[in-house]
């Protein structure tokens, strides 16, 4: 299985703003999925990515993927402090996912 | 929505006990897992299951086991608990392999 890195490890910023937050893989995928984990609680799936795509919008969130340079990136544009969460990307290649450590963001009112 | 209950959100147990965490998904999953949250290490995957009865190893199996007899069910069990298994314990499941995973709501252990 592959893992993403996460990056930046933390992020900090004002409700109302952008958040951008990327991750890098080393091998080919499928698919490439991001999911939200809330203080305490488990993992949400947000939004998957098929490899033959390279945007995909769900609501205030858009991905987008570059398999050439092995690379995605979440933005949520207009944040609000219910955003505050880690973020994590999850490479897929049919096989189990594995998480990196995430970024965590924190979004202040 | 797929729904993945954890039996319990928190747990103390005994060094020594037998330990049972429960997992049952409620949307015929083919695919069910089990990891492990701690402070620094991110998500470690414990084991995980394709279908009913089959199970694999995963990249931190010592020291559990588990149990898959329904496909809505699938148990972790640490034969007998020790401190460094302290830690949140993540249940998930997927329609299928390459599909987004449904987590439950975790069950933070704490062994004494």
């Amino acid at each position: 299985s592959q893992q993403g890195e996460e990056d930046p490890q933390a992020l900090s910023i004002q409700e109302g703003e952008n958040a951008t937050m990327n991750c890098s893989y080393k091998t080919s995928i499928n698919n490439l999925q991001w999911y939200r984990q809330n203080s305490g609680r488990g993992l949400v799936h947000l939004i998957l990515i098929r490899s033959n795509e390279r945007e995909k919008h769900s609501g205030r969130l858009r991905v987008t993927l570059d398999t050439s340079k092995k690379s995605s990136s979440l933005l949520i544009t207009a944040s609000r402090a219910a955003d505050t969460a880690s973020y994590f990307c999850a490479p897929s290649g049919y096989s189990t996912l594995t998480f990196g450590k995430g970024t965590m963001l924190l979004v202040s009112p | 929505d797929v729904k993945v209950t954890q039996s319990s959100r928190y747990l103390v147990k005994r060094t020594g006990e037998k330990v049972f965490l429960e997992c049952v998904q409620d949307m015929d999953h083919e695919n069910m897992f089990w990891y492990r949250q701690d402070p620094g290490l991110g998500l470690r995957l414990i084991y995980f299951s394709y279908d009913v009865k089959m199970k694999e190893k995963g990249d931190i199996p010592e020291g559990y086991s588990v149990s898959r007899e329904k496909k809505e069910r699938f148990s972790l069990i640490l034969e007998s608990a020790s401190t460094n298994q302290t830690s949140m314990y993540l249940c998930a499941s997927s329609f299928r392999r390459g599909y987004g995973y449904t987590f439950g709501s975790g069950t933070r252990l704490t062994v004494v």
